[in-house]
């Protein structure tokens, strides 16, 4: 069936250091893509998502590209900072069916 | 900024207490979801519903119950309580217009003792 593979974690970044988290998807139909964050105590929030491919998601400095070649949407942000930590989840959707999530991975941010 | 609200934020019970989660959204989304999540913050799907009356299993097999009577309103109840279902419990809704898009509430965490 569909699924979303995300690298594992914990990652652990300094601050200012350059982040990717990588995230493939099962190729089955012409999917959506979206990365989610999850703050301490709180919800899943979405980041940002694309549509088709070669489109690229951008939000608050986070960027993921649709690739349809390698089935990836990697999130990278060019310098992270301590308030970047939370967890990541890459998820997919296709047809009428809730969305596929990744197993998330832990982000922390060290000053 | 997405209007969808959880009720109780935190939840402490005994074993064999009767509990329900409330869940409501103001968006007018048809479909709305349960998710269970480890504490190793894998989310897993135990109910969801695509409009009144309409409700299905999600992946992971619960001993909970959800109920659909109104749009804005999807509850999770669990019959009687027991320690293996300690978790957090994440409520969300899409609109069907929306291309997949979830809005998530802000969560129960759930104890039971």
């Amino acid at each position: 069936g569909d699924s979303v593979t995300q690298m594992e974690g914990p990652v652990t970044l300094s601050e200012e250091a350059f982040l990717t988290i990588n995230c493939t998807y099962t190729a089955t139909g012409y999917p959506s893509l979206f990365w989610y964050v999850q703050y301490p105590g709180e919800g899943l929030q979405l980041l940002l998502k694309a549509t088709k491919a070669d489109d690229k998601g951008s939000n608050k400095g986070f960027e993921a590209t649709y690739r349809k070649e390698t089935t990836s949407f990697h999130l990278e942000k060019g310098s992270v900072q301590v308030s970047d930590s939370a967890v990541y989840f890459c998820a997919r959707y296709s047809g009428n069916t809730p969305l596929v999530f990744g197993k998330g991975t832990r982000l922390s941010v060290i000053a | 900024e997405a209007d969808i609200y959880q009720t109780p934020r935190y939840l402490v019970i005994g074993t064999g207490k009767k509990i329900t989660l409330e869940c409501s959204q103001t968006m007018g989304h048809d479909k709305m979801y349960w998710y269970q999540q480890d504490p190793g913050m894998e989310l897993h799907l135990i109910h969801y519903s695509y409009g009144v009356n309409s409700t299905e299993k999600g992946d992971l097999s619960s001993e909970s119950t959800v109920s659909r009577i109104r749009t804005e309103h999807f509850p999770l109840t669990l019959e009687s309580a027991r320690p293996s279902h300690t978790s957090q419990y994440l409520c969300a809704s899409s609109d069907p217009g929306g291309g997949g898009g979830q809005f998530f509430g802000p969560g129960t965490r759930l104890t039971v003792l």
